[in-house]
């Protein structure tokens, strides 16, 4: 079955730093999604991305993230400069089309953590 | 803007018995998905049943199955026959139509299963 692969599966960064979070969609998907889950809290939706732009952003995704689909298979989130406040689980997702969610799939997570 | 509500944070059921799991949402459209979504301690996201708001027929998945209230805006899961692989956290979440496909979680219930 089809996945969403993330890596790193745990990245630790020191506060003030960049880092970059990676995801390789499903081939034939067309539509891209980072979601954020703190700790024992529930998952967020950061943004969605169609067509090498964002579609939507939630008001958590504010300047210091940015996304991007740089080769047309990897999809990214930046994080420019990270607090401490960012060290959460980090889920990417895929779909085929919008509107049905017939087969959004997420990835396994990566775990940021900011020290 | 659209709320889900899990109110329960925490659920115990025997092994081999049945636990429900409740939520409920809030929404002024007419047209939407509900998904319920379980995570183990792997933090993977799995998705669990899903619920097309235009098909009055409660989803079944196996042991899964739900109980879909429009009018009342509540979207129970229904476990029966629990097995231990079945201790995880549950999310329930709501996605709209059309638009671009984000999905709006609720704050999840910790079920444990006693052997």
């Amino acid at each position: 079955e089809p996945e969403v692969t993330q890596t790193p599966s745990h990245q630790v960064t020191q506060m003030g730093q960049e880092v970059i979070l990676r995801c390789v969609p499903i081939s034939n998907h067309l539509y891209f999604y980072w979601y954020r889950q703190i700790l024992g809290q529930k998952v967020e939706f950061l943004v969605s991305f169609y067509n090498n732009e964002i579609s939507e952003k939630s008001e958590i995704f504010d300047d210091q993230f940015s996304v991007e689909r740089p080769d047309g298979s990897n999809f990214t989130l930046k994080i420019r400069s990270t607090k401490l406040e960012d060290s959460a689980m980090y889920f990417c997702a895929s779909s085929p089309e919008i509107g049905s969610f017939y087969g959004y799939t997420f990835g396994s997570g990566t775990r940021l953590t900011v020290v | 803007a659209q709320t889900v509500t899990q109110s329960q944070p925490e659920m115990s059921v025997q092994e081999a018995e049945t636990v429900t799991l409740s939520c409920t949402y809030d929404t002024s459209e007419s047209d939407y998905y509900l998904f319920w979504y379980k995570q183990p301690p792997s933090r993977q996201m799995i998705l669990v049943i899903r619920q097309e708001a235009y098909k009055q027929q409660n989803a079944t998945e196996n042991r899964f199955s739900v109980n879909f209230q429009k009018a009342a805006k509540s979207f129970s899961l229904k476990i029966s026959d629990s097995q231990l692989g079945d201790a995880a956290m549950y999310f329930c979440a709501y996605g709209e139509t059309g638009a671009n496909s984000k999905l709006t979680f609720g704050k999840g219930i910790t079920l444990s299963v006693r052997p």
